[in-house]
């Protein structure tokens, strides 16, 4: 059963400093995998897509990397600001096949003063 | 326009209203997607319109009814709903249905939202 699995289910953090999310997935045959950013009450927005081949993407002060081999991806945000406090959803395509994605329980991500 | 549209922003309606929730886009897009969110958990899809007409219900109750009228708009029409059908609910929509090559890759835009509240 294709499945994405997300830790820390949530994570406090004072502002300015770094933290990393982690998604583990089972999904295969493996196509790509999205991190969203998803206000409270707002729709997910897209942060970063990766696939097979990528191991690393930055956009702004999120960086995802992936490992492919142990079906694992990490989210690092640097300098955390008040507005990152989200959830952080991972998101995992299979290739061919069904293309309903399947989506990680998320991250709340609850960045303090 | 790289916009997904949901109106109502808040619903609140009795179990024996009948209401409904657009979504509109102007992106070109052929493939628009339903989904609902209950609190502190992933959306779950509900329906997946390919070029206007339906390719998935996932075995969604018939109380909700969807309805394309063309590529640009989605409704999801609400008759007889009960409590436990109160959720957000999200509009997406993607380039188009991924296939071939394309497998998976079409970023799905979502909307803002609708919060549905059924007393």
């Amino acid at each position: 059963k294709n499945q994405v699995e997300q830790s820390p289910q949530s994570l406090i953090i004072l502002e300015g400093k770094n933290c990393t999310l982690q998604c583990n997935y089972t999904v295969s045959p493996f196509s790509n995998l999205r991190w969203y950013k998803q206000d409270t009450g707002r729709g997910p927005v897209s942060l970063t897509i990766m696939t097979f081949s990528e191991n690393t993407k930055s956009n702004g002060r999120y960086t995802a990397t992936l490992d492919a081999d142990t079906k694992q991806s990490s989210l690092h945000i640097t300098a955390s600001q008040l507005s990152d406090s989200a959830s952080y959803i991972c998101v995992v395509r299979v290739s061919g096949g069904s293309y309903i994605p399947t989506f990680g329980r998320g991250t709340s991500l609850i960045v303090h003063p | 326009d790289t916009e997904v549209t949901q109106t109502p922003k808040h619903l609140v309606m009795g179990m024996t209203n009948k209401k409904s929730l657009k979504c509109e886009q102007h992106m070109g897009h052929r493939a628009m997607y339903w989904y609902k969110q209950k609190a502190k958990k992933p959306p779950e899809l509900m329906f997946v319109y390919s070029y206007e007409k339906l390719s998935i219900n996932e075995s969604v109750p018939s109380r909700f009814s969807p309805e394309c009228p063309n590529s640009s708009l989605l409704n999801l029409h609400l008759h007889a709903l009960q409590p436990e059908d109160s959720a957000l609910y999200l509009c997406a929509s993607s380039q188009e249905v991924p296939s071939g090559r394309a497998w998976g890759y079409n970023e799905q835009f979502f909307g803002p939202g609708t919060r549905l509240t059924v007393l």
